[in-house]
């Protein structure tokens, strides 16, 4: 079955640590994105990938890093100069603009 | 900055109908109308989009003002696995970015 899939769903991680979030999907789309939910709040847009070895910064993107050498996948790394990265994070990836976005289940970054 | 403005919260009871309402008044003209909805801990599900007509699924109706300048998502028969946060956001551009706003939370009651 075609889909998007985010690993590990429970991440900790002692501060000063960088950590890379996993992103995969098989639905052949171009685009992908990387998202930050804060309790009881919307999704903050990251990074974003149009196209293979192209990405652009969204808007909260000071602190975090990503690739994107395969359209199959866009990780994220949290670097120890994001100064609160403990949050629930998200991944998506949408074909186009006259088809749907799919979520990943999300990875819990928790960092002590 | 999000493009759609929504109310915070709403309230509905189970087995009527719910219209969430949506305003986006610097819609451009190859803006699609997306709609998502998130239940805690969990990614966001697609829910239903449309350009410029009335758009109906087996989730949910999408009906768009003459102008484009609102939405209103329509789900006929609310039941309590319905409520969830929903997000309207406006999907084109060169960049197709999805920026989500803060959403409506929608409540069911029994």
């Amino acid at each position: 079955d075609g889909g998007i899939t985010q690993s590990p769903k429970y991440l900790f991680r002692k501060e000063g640590q960088n950590v890379t979030l996993s992103c995969e999907q098989n639905l052949n789309h171009d685009a992908m994105y990387w998202y930050r939910q804060d309790p009881g709040q919307g999704l903050r847009l990251i990074y974003y990938s149009q196209i293979v070895n192209d990405f652009q910064k969204g808007d909260i993107a000071e602190g975090y890093s990503v690739s994107r050498e395969k359209k199959e996948s866009f990780p994220l790394t949290v670097t120890s100069a994001q100064k609160n990265p403990t949050a629930f994070y998200l991944c998506a990836s949408m074909g186009n603009m006259n088809t749907e976005a799919f979520f990943g289940q999300g990875t819990r970054l928790t960092v002590v | 900055d999000a493009k759609t403005t929504q109310p915070n919260s709403m309230e509905s009871n189970e087995e009527e109908p719910v219209h969430l309402p949506c305003n986006h008044s610097t819609i451009s003209g190859t803006d699609y109308i997306h709609w998502y909805r998130q239940l805690p801990s969990q990614g966001p599900e697609y829910v239903i989009h449309g350009l410029t007509s009335n758009v109906n699924n087996r989730m949910a109706s999408l009906a768009i003002a003459e102008d484009r300048k609102s939405s209103t998502l329509i789900l006929h028969r609310a039941t309590l696995r319905d409520a969830a946060v929903y997000y309207c956001i406006l999907v084109g551009g060169s960049q197709g970015n999805l920026i989500f706003g803060k959403g409506t939370k929608l409540s069911v009651k029994p």
